[in-house]
């Protein structure tokens, strides 16, 4: 079946800019993952949406990230006024409510 | 403060050998650890699991044994086979939120 789809799969824009990046998890899986993983580090959590509801946004690193689930379905990730320092890929990952989560093959976003 | 660590940034052996990686947690409230492999422009594929109520747990070619004493769980593969050459996270959760080590590059060379 489906795996776990993110579009854009690469998203160049310049510092100051907004971007949005989503998410289509694997069907039928409630919970929704967000991490963002730098060069040569691990995946780095940001947030947990349980449904609709965001149930853990505690890694989220600042109040320019924002993310989304309306229909407890596709996700959107948000980041507004975009920094160098952002730059990075995003990876998002749908799990059934068990413990593996299964991850898509990421947006990776660069920031100039 | 890394709560998962993975110390060999690299390992290399040769096809049909066994392949050891390793993975050190600080958490004693970990619950659940889990390795994933990761090809480039790829996201991490899930490989194997376990229960930290555990201490081995087996799927073909692939172990993972756990020692919660030493707070250290390593992944055997064995045999190693060129098509294993990736990246390998172990990751460690309690809760729902899974906290990853840097990864290990493993080359398995023909």
């Amino acid at each position: 079946g489906a795996g776990v789809s993110q579009t854009p799969s690469n998203k160049v824009t310049e510092k100051g800019k907004y971007v949005e990046l989503r998410c289509d998890p694997i069907s039928g899986h409630t919970a929704l993952y967000w991490y963002r993983q730098s060069l040569g580090q691990g995946p780095e959590f940001l947030i947990y949406f349980q449904g609709t509801g965001a149930a853990d946004d505690s890694g989220l690193p600042n109040d320019r990230f924002f993310a989304v689930r309306p229909e407890g379905s596709v996700s959107t990730l948000k980041i507004q006024r975009t920094e160098r320092g952002d730059s990075a890929v995003y990876l998002c990952a749908s799990s059934p409510g068990y413990n593996e989560q299964f991850f898509g093959p990421g947006t990776r976003l660069t920031v100039l | 403060d890394q709560q998962v660590k993975q110390n060999s940034p690299s390992l290399s052996v040769q096809e049909g050998r066994i392949s050891i990686l390793n993975c050190d947690y600080t958490n004693s409230m970990f619950d659940y650890f889990l390795w994933y492999k990761k090809y480039p422009a790829e996201g991490p594929t899930f490989l194997i699991s376990i229960s930290s109520i555990k201490d081995k747990n087996e799927d073909g070619r692939f172990t993972v044994f756990l020692n919660k004493s030493a707070k250290h769980l390593s992944l055997h593969i064995v045999p190693s086979q060129p098509g294993d050459s990736a990246v390998y996270f172990c990751a460690a959760s309690k809760g729902s939120r899974l906290t990853f080590g840097e990864g290990t590059q493993l080359t398995v060379n023909p």
